[in-house]
């Protein structure tokens, strides 16, 4: 079946730092990519997503690049702020319309 | 339209309660989701709809489970015979049309259920 594994957190960053989280994949057929964030106290919102391979999601200074060879949806961002601490979740969608999600990322940012 | 809403945002219960949740999903999403999520954990599918008509369930659905969404408007969960293994956030999240690749699912903030 379909599954997402994501680098464990927290992870820990001054403002203005580079970020990465990685994700990679396991589905079969042409699945959607998504990256979800979930600040505190809040419901899980859409960050960006991606169709097909190759195609880049971004939003809010965060990308992200559908690879296919390496069943990798790394998210990036290159400058945090500390209103970016959340707690950030890669997942999947197939043929059906529900998502796998990874365990999720907590990101902290520090001043 | 003020998103998707979930009631009660918090339940405490002794085990072998009852509990229903509610969610009122976006007025004009005909598909509705629910999903759990327990601590440190990602989101696990539970069950949808497509108006009326719930159109796929989880194997983590057990029977004390059941999920209605009567005319195709808002949806309840219910959980009978709680166990300490339910205490999870309960979400729910709405999208229009075939949101088969997840785009336009909006969640609601979710119930979180403790079970004591």
């Amino acid at each position: 079946g379909n599954s997402v594994t994501q680098m464990e957190g927290p992870v820990t960053l001054s403002e203005e730092a580079f970020l990465t989280i990685n994700c990679t994949y396991t589905a079969t057929g042409y699945p959607s990519l998504f990256w979800y964030v979930q600040y505190p106290g809040e419901g899980l919102q859409l960050l960006l997503k991606a169709t097909k391979a190759d195609d880049k999601g971004s939003n809010k200074g965060f990308e992200a690049t559908y690879r296919k060879e390496t069943t990798s949806f790394h998210l990036e961002k290159g400058s945090v702020q500390v209103s970016d601490s959340a707690v950030y979740f890669c997942a999947l969608t197939g043929t059906a319309s529900k998502l796998t999600f990874g365990t999720g990322t907590r990101l902290q940012v520090t001043l | 339209d003020t998103g998707v809403s979930q009631d009660p945002r918090h339940k405490i219960t002794k085990r072998g309660q009852n509990v229903t949740f509610r969610c009122d999903p976006i007025s004009e999403h005909n598909r509705l989701y629910w999903y759990r999520q327990t601590l440190g954990q990602g989101p696990e599918f539970l069950t949808y709809f497509q108006n009326e008509a719930q159109l796929e369930k989880s194997r983590l659905l057990s029977d004390r489970f059941s999920a209605e969404r009567p005319k195709g408007s808002f949806s309840t969960l219910e959980i009978q015979r709680t166990e300490q293994g339910d205490s999870a956030m309960y979400l729910c999240a709405s999208s229009l049309g075939g949101g088969a690749i997840g785009y336009g699912y909006t969640f609601g903030s979710g119930t979180r259920l403790t079970v004591v």
